[in-house]
């Protein structure tokens, strides 16, 4: 079974500073799908970056990027330039390619702190 | 397009009590999932349905919740003999079919049920 683990429950950023919030997955599949989703205090989860396994290069949005690593199955994203609309909790989440097998699989989250 | 719905937002029973929430997806949308979320966890995935189809459920979804998505269209959740461990925070997501190259998840609100 797939596992996506996050390592750190709580993290915290100075407004317009540079944070960088880990994620590590197992996962035996070789073609898959990575994400980052947000989820603001008493609000829906929103989508903030996504990546393919087959694609070499990190996917960026914007203040927000990736540092995808296949081989060390790491998935780290990184919010440049942080605002206080980004304090939210921060999930990753993988999912396997091939039809049949869409549901997502979750770490435990990060909780993110923007320091004005 | 005005998102993913969810009814109730809250929802405090009596447990043994039965209760069922209601999704409705992105209208163009014939994908649609449900997750359960307790306090300081990820969500865990329960179950999907392709258009009426249930293709998968998970064994976190015991023989006392039913799931339904009868015209394709909105969705149930049905939760028979509530027990105060139901106690969660029941999200419903949609998204686009295989084969249309978009494989997102768009996330409703959320149902947060309180057994007492």
């Amino acid at each position: 079974a797939q596992t996506v683990t996050q390592s750190q429950p709580e993290m915290s950023v100075q407004e317009a500073e540079t944070v960088t919030l880990s994620c590590t997955y197992d996962t035996s599949e070789s073609d898959y799908y990575l994400f980052w989703y947000k989820q603001p205090p008493s609000r829906q989860m929103i989508l903030v970056i996504r990546q393919e396994a087959y694609k070499q290069q990190n996917a960026t949005e914007n203040r927000f990027s990736v540092n995808f690593q296949k081989a060390a199955k790491s998935f780290s994203l990184k919010i440049s330039d942080s605002q206080l609309g980004d304090a939210a909790m921060y999930f990753c989440a993988y999912r396997r390619a091939n039809f049949g097998n869409e549901k997502l699989t979750f770490g435990t989250g990060t909780r993110l702190t923007i320091i004005p | 397009d005005t998102g993913v719905s969810q009814n109730p937002r809250h929802k405090i029973t009596k447990r043994g009590q039965n209760v069922t929430f209601r999704c409705d997806p992105i209208s163009e949308h014939n994908r649609l999932y449900w997750y359960r979320q307790t306090l300081g966890q990820g969500p865990e995935f329960l179950t999907y349905f392709q258009n009426e189809a249930q293709l998968e459920k998970s064994r976190l979804l015991s023989d006392r919740f039913s799931a339904e998505r009868p015209k394709g269209s909105f969705s149930t959740l049905e939760i028979q003999r509530t027990e105060q461990g139901d106690s969660a925070m029941y999200l419903c997501a949609s998204s686009l079919g295989a084969g249309t190259g978009s494989y997102e998840q768009y996330f409703g609100p959320g149902t947060r049920l309180t057994v007492t």
